[in-house]
């Protein structure tokens, strides 16, 4: 079955640069997408379509493909941006959406 | 600003059914897809089921097929998730979610959220 793969965790100091990868054997094919989430809050969406960032979120937030692997840059990390982020994409047929298992971004 | 209020959580006992609905302020709701998600305490973000726009195209997890049926009424811009034959798994917080507009060659991400509703299955 399709799966999209994520570390669990990232560690990065403040102003420092943080990357989180996304894979899945889809993904050449499918766009991806990320999610932010705060404890206790619902997602946002911060990265469509692979690299675009909706209205209102940071230029910090930056995402890009490669392959079967996207990633979500977060540049100048702030303690604000701690949070778990989720990639999420579907299938060929768009019969099935897929989230990422979530990465736990830890600012130090 | 669109906005998403779901209700009908709850306890609810193995086995038992619960109906889970969402109230959407935006005049095009009928453009759009929508869908539920859900996640388990601790857990991550589950995909639950999609539907178009028209109401006539329905998608689920393998998990919740069979049990689960998603529904919308775009007079009332609302959508419905009814829930049987539920299971101690099934536990989660439930959020219905806004997808594309049927009319873009892209609609399969969700854009605006609800704050989600509680279900909890337990005897």
């Amino acid at each position: 079955s399709y799966e999209l793969t994520q570390p669990p965790s990232v560690s990065v100091s403040p102003g420092q640069t943080a990357r989180i990868t996304c894979s899945g054997d889809a993904l050449p094919k499918q766009f991806a997408y990320w999610y932010q989430q705060k404890p206790g809050q619902a997602p946002v969406l911060v990265i469509s379509r692979d690299t675009e960032r909706p209205s209102g979120i940071p230029e910090r937030f930056s995402g890009s493909s490669s392959g079967t692997t996207v990633t979500l840059t977060i540049s100048r990390v702030e303690a604000e941006d701690e949070a778990d982020y989720y990639c999420q994409s579907t299938d060929s047929i768009a019969s099935y959406v897929l989230f990422g298992g979530g990465t736990k971004l830890t600012v130090l | 600003q669109v906005q998403l209020v779901e209700s009908g959580g709850g306890l609810v006992k193995p086995g038992g059914s619960l109906r889970l609905s969402c109230a959407v302020s935006a005049s095009t709701f009928s453009d759009y897809y929508m869908s539920w998600i859900r996640q388990a305490p601790g857990k991550g973000l589950e995909w639950v089921s999609y539907i178009s726009y028209s109401g006539t195209t329905r998608y689920y997890a393998d998990s919740v097929k069979g049990r689960f049926t998603i529904s919308r009424d775009n007079a009332k811009k609302s959508l419905y998730l009814q829930m049987n034959s539920l299971r101690g798994e099934d536990t989660a917080v439930y959020y219905c979610a806004r997808m594309g507009p049927h009319y873009s060659s892209t609609w399969s991400f969700f854009d605006y959220w609800g704050q989600g509703t509680l279900v909890t299955v337990s005897s």
